[in-house]
């Protein structure tokens, strides 16, 4: 299985900040790589995906880079209703998906 | 609009089964391919089983293989999961999930029910 780790595990920033957040792969996934966001409760929203693209009606502070095995998740500057959970997902495996561990994003 | 209701969540004990259901509508159901995933309290999300669009493919999380079972009425709009010999490390939340890609090999889940929490205790 193609594993997934994120870093950092946890962030705190406040409303503004810029964010980044970095996911791994264990071997080259290309740009099969997608980003969701989970609020507390809720079920995971898509944001991004093949790396780069940007789902319709997610605002464009969000953005993704990067292909084979690095990749990251930007927030050019945080709202209150970003604070969350971030989630990558290769699909390079599909249908065997695998997601990283999360980073939870709190406010400072 | 997209809807994804599940389902059939609950209390069971160890050993026990459990028929989750997933209702679809606001989109060509049988367009599309499906997928459960799930998450144990307090953990990260999990891929357990995908269905094709006709429901002729099937796959499965080596953790559920044997165990579960995924099947999808087309007719009816719904997808299922059957779940036998449920253990305590099955308890989580389950969400069905839309899968969009096929025509792009670029494959994402787009749309996710509010999942059902399924609980394995004596």
């Amino acid at each position: 299985d193609i594993q997934m780790t994120q870093s950092p595990s946890s962030l705190s920033a406040s409303v503004g900040d810029r964010v980044t957040i970095t996911c791994r792969a264990s071997q080259s996934i290309s740009s099969y790589l997608n980003w969701y966001q989970q609020k507390p409760g809720k079920a995971p929203k898509l944001l991004i995906y093949a790396a780069s693209s940007l789902q319709s009606g997610v605002p464009s502070r969000f953005s993704g880079s990067g292909s084979g095995t690095d990749f990251t998740l930007t927030i050019s500057s945080l709202q209150p209703e970003d604070f969350a959970t971030y989630y990558c997902q290769q699909s390079y495996s599909t249908p065997s998906i695998t997601f990283g561990q999360g980073t939870r994003l709190e406010i400072k | 609009e997209v809807q994804l209701v599940e389902s059939g969540g609950g209390l069971v004990q160890p050993g026990g089964s459990l028929r989750l259901s997933c209702a679809a509508s606001g989109f060509t159901f049988s367009s599309y391919e499906m997928n459960w995933v799930r998450q144990a309290p307090g953990k990260g999300l999990e891929w357990v089983s995908y269905i094709s669009s006709s429901g002729s493919t099937i796959y499965y999380a080596d953790s559920v293989k044997g165990r579960f079972t995924i099947s999808r009425d087309n007719a009816k709009n719904s997808l299922y999961l059957q779940m036998n010999s449920l253990r305590a490390e099955d308890t989580a939340v389950y969400y069905c999930a839309r899968e969009v890609g096929a025509t792009t090999a670029q494959y994402y889940f787009d749309y996710w029910g509010q999942g059902t929490l399924v609980t394995v205790s004596s």
